[in-house]
């Protein structure tokens, strides 16, 4: 069964500074989607950024940007120039190829943006 | 806003009770999935479905139960309910096809047992 493990329950970043937040997931699946959501105090959980797994090319949306490390399993996110509503809850999460359609969360990392 | 409505927005019950979370998902769009999260805790999937036909199950207990109905709302329905059924229930959608395959989630619905 596929696993996302988030092993970082809470990071902190100075505000304007760089910081990056892990994620390691197990499969045996070759084509899949990851994707990072924010949650932030509010609860509502907003989508960050998406990576298919079949494109070599790191994705990037602004200040956020992925590491994907397909062969090592990995799917850390970089958020640059940090702003004091990047704190929030954030979410790395695996869905299975189409047809499955299952979507597994981690635990998630608490970022807190210090001024 | 994700175009996904879910109703109630807080709901306050007693244990015992039986309640009935509501979602909309977006327009066009076929799977619903609902999740469950606990006070600071992840979100557990608990059932998906995909144009009113169940698609995937979850660590979802026997006292809950889903369905979608044929203009695609979802009603999750709890019953016998618990001090530890008290959490946030979210409801997401996802497009049939396209290439990106992401859940838009609703606001969810705040259930406090009592």
């Amino acid at each position: 069964a596929q696993t996302v493990t988030q092993s970082q329950p809470e990071m902190s970043v100075q505000e304007a500074e760089t910081v990056t937040l892990s994620c390691t997931y197990d499969t045996s699946e070759s084509d899949y989607y990851l994707f990072w959501y924010k949650q932030p105090p509010s609860r509502q959980m907003i989508l960050v950024i998406r990576q298919e797994a079949y494109k070599q090319q790191n994705a990037t949306e602004n200040r956020f940007s992925v590491n994907f490390q397909k062969a090592a399993k990995s799917f850390s996110l970089k958020i640059s120039d940090s702003q004091l509503g990047d704190a929030a809850m954030y979410f790395c999460a695996y869905r299975s190829p189409a047809g499955t359609y299952k979507y597994i969360f981690g635990t998630g990392t608490r970022l807190k943006v210090l001024a | 806003d994700s175009g996904v409505t879910q109703t109630p927005k807080h709901l306050i019950t007693a244990t015992g009770q039986r309640v009935t979370l509501r979602c909309s998902p977006r327009s066009g769009d076929l799977s619903v999935y609902w999740y469950q999260q606990s006070l600071d805790q992840g979100l557990q999937f608990l059932i998906q479905y995909y144009n009113g036909e169940e698609r995937a199950k979850g660590n979802i207990l026997e006292r809950f139960s889903a369905q979608q109905f044929p203009d695609l709302h979802s009603e999750l329905n709890l019953s016998s309910l618990e001090l530890g059924d008290s959490a946030l229930y979210f409801c997401a959608s996802s497009p049939r096809g396209g290439t990106t395959y992401e859940q838009y989630f609703g606001p969810g619905t705040r259930l406090t047992v009592t």
